[in-house]
């Protein structure tokens, strides 16, 4: 079946532009999460939506990421003001949003701001 | 502070060599227990887990691991290496009924062929 699904594969931007980020989970999932991985570095939570709850925002770095989940399915994490430091792989995962869940990951976006 | 620890930055290893990656974790408590490899240029894919029950969990393509409560660990292990698995490997680590996995920075290893 078809998995979870992210675009685009590369971004390259300019410092202080604005880019969004596309995630379509695997149908069926309830739940999605964002994280962010810098170079040689662990996964960083972001931000996390559970069907119609509030997401859970946390992980937000600063006010200039957000992120949106329409209908239940495709979300969108937007970061605004592009800094140098938000260069890194952005990825989304799925899951079925049970307990205990195992979550399923996109190919994710590498971003690059110069 | 919450936090998975992988000993291990680069490991490696000549093809036929056994295998052991390491994974500590600071939770007290219940917790799920994942291993997740990001082959090159592919995704992260889920190697295995543990939820409960026994403690030695076997994955896909050969790998096992084992979680030792009193040791606050769950070590990867595979007795014989292929080149292929060639990766990065992250332990992942959330405590029940919390979403949110807490990544260790992960390990490259790199098998000769």
């Amino acid at each position: 079946g078809a998995g979870v699904s992210q675009s685009p594969s590369n971004k390259v931007t300019e410092k202080g532009k604005d880019v969004e980020l596309r995630c379509d989970p695997i149908s069926g999932h309830t739940a999605l999460y964002w994280y962010r991985q810098r170079l040689g570095q662990g996964l960083e939570f972001l931000i996390y939506f559970q069907g119609n709850s509030a997401p859970d925002k946390s992980g937000l770095p600063s006010d200039r990421f957000s992120a949106e989940r329409t209908g239940g399915s495709v979300s969108t994490l937007t970061i605004q003001r592009t800094q140098q430091e938000d260069s890194a792989v952005y990825l989304c995962a799925s899951s079925l949003g049970i307990d205990p869940d195992t979550q399923y990951f996109g190919p994710g976006t590498r971003l690059t701001v110069l | 502070a919450q936090s998975v620890s992988q000993h291990n930055h680069h490991v490696i290893l000549s093809e036929a060599a056994s295998l052991e990656l390491g994974c500590n974790y600071s939770y007290g408590g219940t917790v799920n227990l994942f291993w997740y490899v990001q082959y090159p240029g592919q995704h992260l894919q889920l190697l295995l887990k543990y939820f409960s029950g026994d403690p030695l969990v076997k994955g896909i393509k050969g790998f096992e691991a084992e979680f030792i409560k009193s040791k606050f660990s769950f070590n990867l292990r595979k007795p014989s290496v292929q080149w292929s698995d060639t990766a990065e490997y992250f332990c992942a680590v959330n405590k029940k009924s919390n979403y949110q996995l807490i990544w260790g920075a992960g390990t490259k290893l790199i098998i000769k062929p």
